[in-house]
Parts: structure tokens; sequence; C-alpha cells
């Protein structure tokens, strides 16, 4: 079975600086799919980016950014030039490539942005 | 295009009772996802079904069900409804990974307390 972890329960910080959320996962997977969604409060979930573990370059969607490591089993999102707007709980997910469609949820990081 | 829809958005129910939640995809998606939150378990996979099948289910008991039907949309019940069923339940769905697409898109959830 494949877990997913989040490590940083909540974190904050000030507008328009950089800030890094962490995921790791474990699988004895060799293809699958890894993702970040966003919750804002009391809104519907959101795909912010995905990476396919085949792919080695990591995967960019205008500020945020991923920096995918599977030797390590790491999968963190980073989001510049931070806005009110990213306020909201964010979720590491994992897919298994195999026609699949489970979805497997880290328990989330609140991130809050400071004005 | 329009998004995922969920009817009712909320709904109050007691103890043994049983309920029907509906899920929409977007047009053109063919697999469905239904997913439970709660504070306490987070994210779980409930099932997902693909043209009417299910095609994989988590670990509930059998009084969560659902069912496809031929336009795609979706239906789950559950049955002699307990406190630990209020949760926010949420509806994916996806083209499929067999169409290459393996990217879900949240509904807005039904938000389902049992008193």
């Amino acid at each position: 079975a494949q877990t997913v972890t989040q490590s940083q329960p909540e974190m904050s910080v000030q507008e328009a600086e950089t800030v890094t959320l962490s995921c790791t996962y474990d699988t004895s997977e060799n293809n699958y799919y890894l993702f970040w969604y966003k919750q804002p409060p009391s809104r519907q979930m959101i795909l912010v980016i995905r990476q396919e573990a085949y792919k080695q370059q990591n995967a960019t969607e205008n500020r945020f950014s991923v920096n995918f490591q599977k030797a390590a089993k790491s999968f963190s999102l980073k989001i510049s030039d931070s806005q009110l707007g990213d306020t909201a709980m964010y979720f590491c997910a994992f897919m298994k490539h195999s026609g699949n469609e489970k979805l497997t949820f880290g328990t989330g990081t609140r991130l809050t942005i400071i004005p | 295009k329009a998004g995922v829809t969920q009817t009712p958005r909320y709904l109050i129910k007691t103890r043994g009772q049983q309920v029907t939640l509906s899920c929409s995809p977007i047009s053109g998606h063919r697999s469905v996802s239904w997913y439970q939150q709660t504070p306490g378990q987070g994210l779980q996979f409930l099932f997902e079904y693909f043209s009417e099948t299910q095609r994989n289910k988590g670990n509930f008991p059998g009084r969560f069900s659902g069912r496809q039907f031929s336009n795609s949309r979706s239906e789950m019940n559950v049955s002699t409804l307990e406190l630990g069923d209020s949760a926010l339940y949420l509806c994916a769905s996806s083209l499929g990974v067999v169409a290459g697409s393996y990217e879900q898109y949240f509904g807005p959830g039904t938000r389902l307390t049992v008193t």
C-alpha cells in the first residue's frame, strides 16, 4: 500500500515571499503520478500541479513548481511570490499508473499568507 | 465547460436513516471517484466507477455503495447512517487513465451531518 506524508501541519509566510511545502511518499511502484491539490477555506479542491514519475524534469505552473526526487521519494511544492489567495490547505496525493484511479492523500498542510 | 456538480450541497440526517448523494461529472469524463473527508481521518477513497463499472473500492463497510449511469452521472448511497458518517463527501471526475488523462477534478462536495 502507498502512504503519503506531509510533515508540516501548518505554515505561514509573508505575502510576496517564497514558501516550500514538503511531501514524502512510500511505494514499491515504478510508474505513478504525484499531485498537489489546494483546498481554500470552504471552497472546493483545485488541482495545482502534477508530475509523472517517469519524467525527470520538474513540473512548473506559473508561480508553482515542484522538486521531485524519485530516489528519495520526495515531492515538495514551491510557491513563489505568494499571494493572499494562496491561503488554503494543500494536499499532496499519489496515484498508481495502472488504470487505478485511486488518489492517496497526505494529511495536508494549512498555509496562511500574511499581508 | 461546466465543472463537477454535486447535489445536495448540505444534508442533515438522523442515525439509522439512509442517504443518496449525486455527482455529475465534467462533460466527456467517464471516470468518477468518491472520497470522504473528515477532520480525524482526512481524505479517504471510497470507490471509483468507469463506464458504469466499479473498478476500485476503498476500505469502507458495505453500507457504502455507489453506481454510475450511462451518462456517467454517479450516485453514492449510505445506509443505516452512523454518527461517524458525518463528513464532506467529494466527487471527482476524469477522462480516465486509459484515455491518457489522469487528473481528477473535484466538485464542491456534499456536507453530510448525522445527528
